[in-house]
């Protein structure tokens, strides 16, 4: 079992450039969820989806989208990338059974210039 | 105030010795708490569930004050490899969705 994988581990994007970064599971996770985590910020949610098809804002979703694709993938995208956007974008799945336990993929570094 | 708040340390302690983290939480809904580990460059992961009673697992220890609304990590007999950042997890409140603090930084020296 793989866990969670993300893709790409590293990116360097130009202001106004888009892209999507991808975000896999076979955990048979139900929930996923986005995350960005900045230097004495913590992890802030940045999209989570319960289920297939249903997708929610969290705390900090201004300037990004997402898709839960089917149950497996879980993708988000900018737009419009802007140096606030710089981060580590970390993707975790739960399987909503008792405490929700969230397990978190590798990671994408994300710079913005 | 943030939700969930942690020192963020560093702690510097030898190896050997006993050293303990504790962290706040406002939300007094909150049901669920862990502990999370996160080495540098890394993913978190999870290091172990807080429950009401107190829980125990190796050299780690967890406990939940909900009066005072605080949580506890304990490490014994401190390893070189235990030198991480870890982190205090809340779900929030009736929702699933969780509520991380900042981190407190632990280094251990030989």
């Amino acid at each position: 079992n793989a866990g969670v994988t993300q893709t790409p581990k590293f990116q360097v994007l130009k202001t106004g450039q888009s892209m999507t970064l991808q975000c896999a599971q076979d955990m048979n996770h139900n929930s996923m969820y986005w995350y960005r985590q900045d230097p004495g910020m913590g992890l802030r949610l940045i999209y989570y989806s319960a289920s297939e098809g249903t997708t929610d804002k969290g705390e900090v979703p201004n300037g990004y989208n997402v898709s839960r694709l089917n149950k497996r993938e879980f993708s988000l995208r900018l737009e419009s990338a802007a140096p606030s956007q710089t981060s580590v974008y970390f993707c975790a799945g739960s399987s909503d059974r008792g405490r929700n336990e969230q397990f978190f993929g590798p990671g994408t570094r994300l710079t913005v210039l | 105030r943030k939700e969930v708040e942690q020192d963020p340390g560093p702690f510097n302690v030898p190896e050997g010795a006993t050293v303990a983290f504790n962290c706040t939480y406002s939300n007094s809904a909150s049901q669920s708490f862990f502990w999370y580990r996160q080495d540098c460059r890394k993913e978190p992961k999870l290091l172990m569930s807080v429950y009401s009673s107190g829980n125990e697992d190796g050299r780690f220890t967890a406990q939940l004050n909900r009066a005072s609304q605080y949580i506890s990590l304990l490490i014994r007999d401190s390893k070189l490899s235990d030198s991480a950042t870890y982190l205090c997890v809340a779900v929030s409140g009736s929702s699933y969705k969780l509520i991380f603090g900042s981190g407190t930084r632990l280094l251990v020296r030989p």
